[in-house]
């Protein structure tokens, strides 16, 4: 079936280290992104990316990093610069931009925990 | 910009009422709109949208009607069961960008 797969769907870090979270998708979209959500609040979009080798920031990109070397992948690293990592991260993406009707597709999420 | 904004919850109901949770929406251009429903420890799917004005999308009992001039997306159910409680949220992809906008969420909780 095709779908967005994340991994780990938990993952626990001590402060001070890097991590990287997968998203992988096999829906053939171009636009891949990046949203982390905080207990009870909205999603904020850290980073979005329109076509291989090309991203841009979202609101929150502060602390954080991608890569897009394939389309397929779309991987975010939390590095240690990031003050509050403790998150649900979910990955999603869409079909092309125009026309704009087409929705995001999510996948399951990442919970990252900083101890 | 391009925004969204839903009303506050948590919305409390007991099962079989009626629910109506509010969206509005700031946009330029011809948007689409969207609501999205979470279940604890889960992504987001798709309940329903709608892409042009007077559209009205549907699923699972829930609707809700495209209005250009009120600039609204309410969201509606005639009967809410126990396994609707969730996190509801609205949604816009603007005309022009490849970027989406989500309203804070509304999280549903419905009693037996």
């Amino acid at each position: 079936d095709g779908g967005i797969t994340q991994s780990p769907k938990y993952l626990f870090r001590k402060e001070g280290q890097n991590v990287t979270l997968s998203c992988e998708q096999n829906l053939n979209h171009d636009a891949m992104y990046w949203y982390r959500q905080d207990p009870g609040q909205g999603l904020r979009l850290i980073y979005y990316s329109q076509i291989v080798n090309d991203f841009q920031k979202g609101d929150i990109a502060e602390g954080y990093s991608v890569s897009r070397e394939k389309k397929e992948s779309f991987p975010l690293t939390v590095t240690s610069a990031q003050k509050n990592p403790t998150a649900f991260y979910l990955c999603a993406s869409s079909p092309p931009e125009r026309p704009n009707t087409g929705e995001l597709f999510f996948g399951e999420g990442s919970r990252l925990t900083v101890l | 910009g391009d925004s969204v904004t839903q009303m506050e919850g948590p919305v409390t109901l007991s099962e079989e009422a009626f629910l109506t949770i509010n969206c509005t929406y700031t946009a330029t251009g011809y948007p689409s709109l969207f609501w999205y429903v979470q279940y604890p420890g889960e992504g987001l799917q798709l309940l329903l949208k709608a892409t042009k004005a007077d559209d009205k999308g549907s699923n699972k009992g829930f609707e809700a009607t495209y209005r250009k001039e009120t600039t609204s997306f309410h969201l509606e159910k005639g009967s809410v069961q126990v396994s609707d409680s969730a996190v509801y949220f609205c949604a816009l992809r603007g005309g022009n960008f490849n970027k989406f906008y989500f309203g804070s969420g509304t999280k549903l909780n419905v009693k037996p």
